[in-house]
Formats: structure tokens, sequence, C-alpha cells
């Protein structure tokens, strides 16, 4: 069974860069049938799409985030998340997640980091 | 783009009533329709996928179905445990999407 786990800073300060990192223990980022994501969720609010990426395919990136972001498997167990010039608009738990095979949703999700953008 | 439009947004309902939310998608998403359950302070946990996929380890008091593009998560008998808010989520096209949540109450 997958595990997800999330690292980074719980607070970053307006107009710097974001950096989160979710460690999957046991498992190959580059294995053909995972599609790995992150999502994110204001406080109090929904769930939010930020982007997907898998070993085998294009990065896909929710628009309004595209011009600031960056996903990327960056070692065999890990893949990590880069949010330029940030606002407070930007304060939410960040959750990485991941679609363990085709026709999957996402069926294993990390814990959560919250992030605050605040000076 | 595809919008998730859910409802209802809040709903209040007893013990072992029968508790029926609705997804609807502004184009079709074929069979690739999925529900989450999210308890405060927690990760979202996969419920169904693939429109009526039971995952595995779900109460089978949960089900889903599909008409068109108006998608379904019934709870057949609310427990006390359901008090939760559901997602439905899209991942037919990019850029996939979320419902707005239905915080689901015991009366």
């Amino acid at each position: 069974q997958l595990q997800l786990h999330e690292s980074g800073p719980g607070l970053v300060k307006p107009s710097e860069t974001l950096s989160l990192t979710c460690s999957v223990p046991g498992a190959s980022v580059s294995s053909f049938h995972y599609w790995w994501a992150w999502v994110r969720q204001p406080p109090g609010k929904g769930l939010e799409w930020i982007g997907t990426r898998s070993y085998h395919d294009s990065a896909f990136y929710n628009e309004s985030l595209k011009s600031r972001l960056t996903i990327y498997l960056d070692s065999s167990n890990q893949f990590s998340l880069r949010l330029d010039s940030v606002t407070a608009a930007d304060t939410a738990v960040y959750y990485c997640a991941v679609r363990s095979g085709y026709g999957r949703a996402f069926d294993v999700w990390g814990q959560g980091t919250m992030v605050t953008v605040s000076s | 783009d595809t919008q998730m439009t859910q409802s209802p947004s809040t709903l209040s309902a007893s013990v072992g009533d029968r508790v029926t939310i609705t997804c609807r998608a502004s184009q079709s998403v074929d069979l690739w329709l999925a529900w989450y359950q999210q308890k405060p302070g927690k990760a979202p946990e996969l419920l169904i996928d693939q429109v009526s996929n039971l995952e595995d380890g779900v109460p089978s008091r949960f089900s889903g179905s599909a008409s068109g593009t108006e998608f379904t998560l019934t709870i057949s008998s609310l427990q006390a445990d359901d008090v939760a808010t559901y997602y439905c989520h899209q991942y037919s096209l990019y850029p996939i999407s979320f419902g707005g949540g239905t915080k689901v109450e015991i009366k």
C-alpha cells in the first residue's frame, strides 16, 4: 500500500517561492502506472486541483497557477511542487495524492501540510 | 473546462435516513467520476471511482450511480460516523475538477 508524506515550510513570505516535497517510501515515482498530483484546500473552503505529473506523460497544471507552477519528479521516490511569487491567496493545506492505475481516481493521499503566506 | 455543480451544500438528516448527494457535470465525463469523504482535519479519502466502483473497505451503505451528466452518491442508512464533507471529482479531462462539497450533519 502506497503512503505519501508531504514536507515543507509552514510559513512563506509574500512574493517568495513555496517548495513542497512529497515522499513515497517503498515506491518509485517512475513507475508507469502512477499519476502524481498536488491538491490544495484554503481554510474553510473546498478542494482545488493544482497539477498532475507522471513519468511517462507531460505535466498538466491548473491554468490559474500555470505561470508560477512547476511539478517535477526529483528522485526515485519523491516528487515536488514549486510555486513562485506567492500571495496570501496561496494560503492553504497542500495535499499530495496519486492515481495508482488507469481509471483510478486519487486513491492515496498524504496527510496534508498547512502553508501560510504572511510577512 | 468542466464545471462540477454539487448539491446540496449542506444536509442534515437522522441516523438511519437515506441520503442522496448530486453532482452535475457541465459536459460529458464518461465514467471518470469519483466521490471522496473528508472528515474535519483529515485528508480526503476515496469512496467510489468510475461512478460506482466502491473502494476496498468502504461500507456497502455507500453507492454511486449516474444518469447522463448527473451523478449521485447515496448513503442507504446514515450512520454517525458518516458526518463529513463529501466531494465529487471528475478526472475525465484536464483541467480535472472537484464539486464544491456537501457537508453532512446528523439532525
